[in-house]
């Protein structure tokens, strides 16, 4: 089946410092691959995406990269701010055989705390 | 409002009583999605609406659980006799249509805690 592995949190960090959050999935075919934020009091909000091998999906200076020869899509931003602070979340949308709905599998979520 | 809005925010159940959870999606958006979120876990995909047609539920974890979306827009989920396992977060999101690419929105979750 498909599934998606973080890293183990949490993950505590001063501003300015270098983020990495590790992803990994498992997946027939060729999925999307996404990262979701959560930030306190709000609800899921997409921060980037990537839908074919070797894309990059860039926003709000973070960073992923979609690596089919490593199946990873780890998060990465060159100096974190206080208000980066959230739950984050890797996911995927299977699309084995180009047919898909967009039903999202989700990692097991990453809490980030950025410290002035 | 613009985004995906969810009632209740928080349920307290009692054991073995039903609830219902609503979930507005944004309009004119054909897909609608249930998700379950257990404490400190990731959110686990239940059941999938095209317009009113109930496409997928094989998340559904048992048969007390039943959703619908009868005119194709307002969902509900129904939990019926709830069991303390049932506490969790659940989320709603809708998207334009299906497909591997197009964007969920969510709403921020009904909190459910059974008693």
């Amino acid at each position: 089946g498909n599934s998606v592995t973080q890293m183990e949190g949490p993950v505590t960090l001063s501003e300015e410092a270098f983020l990495t959050i590790n992803c990994t999935y498992t997946a027939t075919g060729y999925p999307s691959l996404f990262w979701y934020v959560q930030y306190p009091g709000e609800g899921l909000q997409l921060l980037l995406k990537a839908t074919k091998a070797d894309d990059k999906g860039s926003n709000k200076g973070f960073e992923a990269t979609y690596r089919k020869e490593t199946t990873s899509f780890h998060l990465e931003k060159g100096s974190v701010q206080v208000s980066d602070s959230a739950v984050y979340f890797c996911a995927l949308i299977a699309n084995a055989g180009g047919t898909s709905y967009g039903k999202l599998t989700f990692g097991q979520g990453t809490i980030l705390t950025v410290h002035p | 409002g613009a985004g995906v809005s969810q009632s209740p925010r928080y349920k307290v159940a009692k054991r073995g009583q039903d609830v219902a959870l609503r979930c507005d999606p944004i309009s004119g958006h054909v897909s609608l999605f249930w998700y379950q979120q257990a404490l400190g876990q990731g959110p686990e995909f239940l059941t999938y609406f095209q317009n009113e047609a109930q496409l997928d539920k094989s998340g559904l974890p048992s048969d007390r659980f039943f959703a619908e979306r009868p005119e194709g827009s307002v969902s509900t989920l129904k939990i019926q006799r709830t069991q303390q396992e049932d506490s969790a977060v659940y989320l709603c999101a809708s998207s334009l249509g299906p497909g591997p690419n197009t964007e969920a929105f969510f709403g921020q979750g009904t909190r459910l805690t059974v008693v």
